[in-house]
C-alpha cells in the first residue's frame, strides 16, 4: 500500500523558473512532512519540512505549501538553478512511530 | 562530527553469500534507521532503533535480514544467503528523539549480488 504519492516523476524547467512537485498522503496520523534532495551517489539530504499546524513554510528559495483537508503538500523551488538538478523526495511520518514513508521521487532538471 | 558514516560504500557478492554493513550515526542521535532504495524508487523502511532497542521491523525484512545496535552506538545490518533481489542501495539514517528534525542519511552501501 503506497501511502505517499508523488508527482510528477520527472520535471524539466528553465533556469530562473519555478519548479513545483506535489505529494498526497492517506494516513491522517502523519504529523511531519519533510522534503529531501538527493544527488547521484549520495544519500538524501533534508531540505525543508513542515508540521500540519502550518499551511506554508519558506526557507530561501524553497517553500512548502500544505493543505491538511486535501491531504496534499507541495514543494516550490523559486528561481530554479542548474545546481538544483537532483531527485526530490517527499516523505511523511508519525513521529511517535519513528519511521517515514517516502514518495517515489521526482527527477528535476534545470536547463541553463 | 562528520555525519552518518556507512561502510563499505560498495559491495559485490555472489548469490548465497552473507554480507554485513556498518553504520555509525551522529553521536548525539539516539534513533537509527535502515532503509533500502532501488533505482527509481524512494527509500523503503527496513528497521529502526531507539538507543539499543529495535522498535520496529518492516514486513519486507525477511528472516535472512538481521540488524543490531549494541550499546546504542553503531549498527550493523546482515543479510544471509543473499539473493539477486537484494541488490539495492542500503541507507542508514539517524535522528534526534523528537522526530521533528528529520533524518541525516549516510551515503549508503550499494550491494550488487551476482
Amino acid at each position: 500500500q503506497q501511502q505517499v504519492k508523488q508527482s510528477p516523476q520527472s520535471l524539466i524547467v528553465q533556469k530562473g523558473g519555478i519548479s513545483i512537485i506535489n505529494c498526497a498522503y492517506e494516513n491522517t496520523a502523519f504529523d511531519y512532512f519533510p522534503w529531501y534532495q538527493q544527488f547521484p551517489g549520495k544519500g538524501p539530504a533534508l531540505l525543508i519540512a513542515i508540521r500540519p499546524d502550518v499551511s506554508e513554510k519558506k526557507e530561501g528559495r524553497f517553500t512548502i505549501s500544505f493543505n491538511k483537508s486535501a491531504k496534499q503538500f507541495s514543494l516550490h523551488i523559486m528561481d530554479s538553478q542548474p545546481g538544483d538538478s537532483a531527485t526530490y523526495f517527499c516523505a511523511a511520518s508519525n513521529t511517535n512511530a519513528g519511521k517515514s514513508t517516502f514518495g517515489d521521487g521526482t527527477t528535476l532538471t534545470v536547463k541553463p | 562530527d562528520t555525519g552518518v558514516s556507512q561502510n563499505p560504500r560498495h559491495k559485490i557478492t555472489k548469490r548465497g553469500q552473507n554480507v554485513t554493513f556498518r553504520c555509525d550515526p551522529i553521536s548525539e542521535h539516539n534513533r537509527l534507521y535502515w532503509y533500502r532504495q532501488t533505482l527509481g524508487q524512494g527509500p523503503e523502511f527496513l528497521t529502526y532503533f531507539q538507543n539499543e532497542a529495535q522498535l520496529e521491523k518492516s514486513r519486507l525484512l525477511s528472516d535472512r535480514f538481521s540488524a543490531e545496535r549494541p550499546k546504542g552506538s553503531f549498527s550493523t545490518l546482515e543479510i544471509q544467503r543473499t539473493e539477486q533481489g537484494d541488490s539495492a542501495m542500503y541507507l542508514c539514517a539517524s535522528s534526534l528523539n523528537t522526530g521533528f528534525d528529520g533524518y541525516t542519511f549516510g551515503s549508503g552501501t550499494r550491494l550488487t549480488v551476482v
